[in-house]
């Protein structure tokens, strides 16, 4: 069935480190995934995307990477600043660009000075 | 940046009362959702809607929940006869259809009384 599910729900990290969000997926149907920022009262905002025919995707700061294999994907932010926190959600879309996408539960993020 | 604008961002009702949240997509964007959170818990598809008609439907949106773009530009999601658990965070969300990627609004917090 369609589930993503994250393995951490909170996660705190010294500014200025590195930070790894994961999440693990169930459906191998699954061709798109997505990771979306989600600040206090704000709507998600998302970060970057990861089609399944690649396995790492970096952006600003941020890389993606993705295991088809054991169905993981994970966030890693660098350098992690104090707007860096928020709540990480992890979703997937299985079809066409217009079919829904299914979040993942999220996982907290501190970034402690 | 073209945005999803959402309206009124705070809405309080009595229970029973009818509501109605209001959109407005990105304007060249052909495909609109409504996506909902229960106050710390995942984001939650309900429907999403295409030619003006809904083209797929989540458990929620039962039948006291409809959908309808009036005209060119606004997307609304009507609750007829709200109930507590209707409390939430509302989001509409649309995709151009060209390109994947969702656009999200800043939410609507529904307050049943």
């Amino acid at each position: 069935g369609e589930s993503v599910g994250l393995h951490l729900p909170t996660l705190s990290v010294q500014e200025g480190d590195n930070s790894i969000i994961n999440c693990a997926y169930s459906n191998s149907a699954s061709d798109y995934f997505i990771w979306y920022k989600q600040e206090s009262g704000k709507g998600p905002q998302f970060i970057i995307d990861i089609r399944s025919n690649m396995d790492k995707r970096q952006g600003q700061r941020v890389t993606v990477l993705l295991n088809k294999t054991v169905k993981h994907l994970s966030l890693q932010i660098a350098a992690t600043q104090p707007g860096d926190s928020a709540v990480y959600f992890c979703a997937e879309n299985v079809g066409n660009r217009d079919d829904k996408i299914i979040f993942g539960k999220g996982t907290r993020l501190h970034i402690l000075p | 940046e073209p945005e999803v604008t959402q309206t009124p961002s705070h809405q309080v009702t009595q229970m029973g009362q009818e509501v109605i949240l209001r959109c407005v997509p990105i304007s060249n964007h052909l495909y609109f959702y409504w996506y909902r959170q229960i106050l710390g818990q995942k984001v939650e598809f309900l429907v999403s809607f295409y030619n003006n008609e809904i083209s797929e439907k989540s458990e929620i949106f039962d039948d006291q929940f409809s959908v309808e773009r009036p005209d060119g530009s606004n997307f609304t999601l009507k609750i007829r006869s709200t109930k507590l658990e209707d409390s939430a965070m509302y989001f509409c969300a649309s995709v151009s259809g060209q390109s994947y990627g969702y656009t999200f609004g800043s939410g609507t917090r529904l307050t049943v009384v």
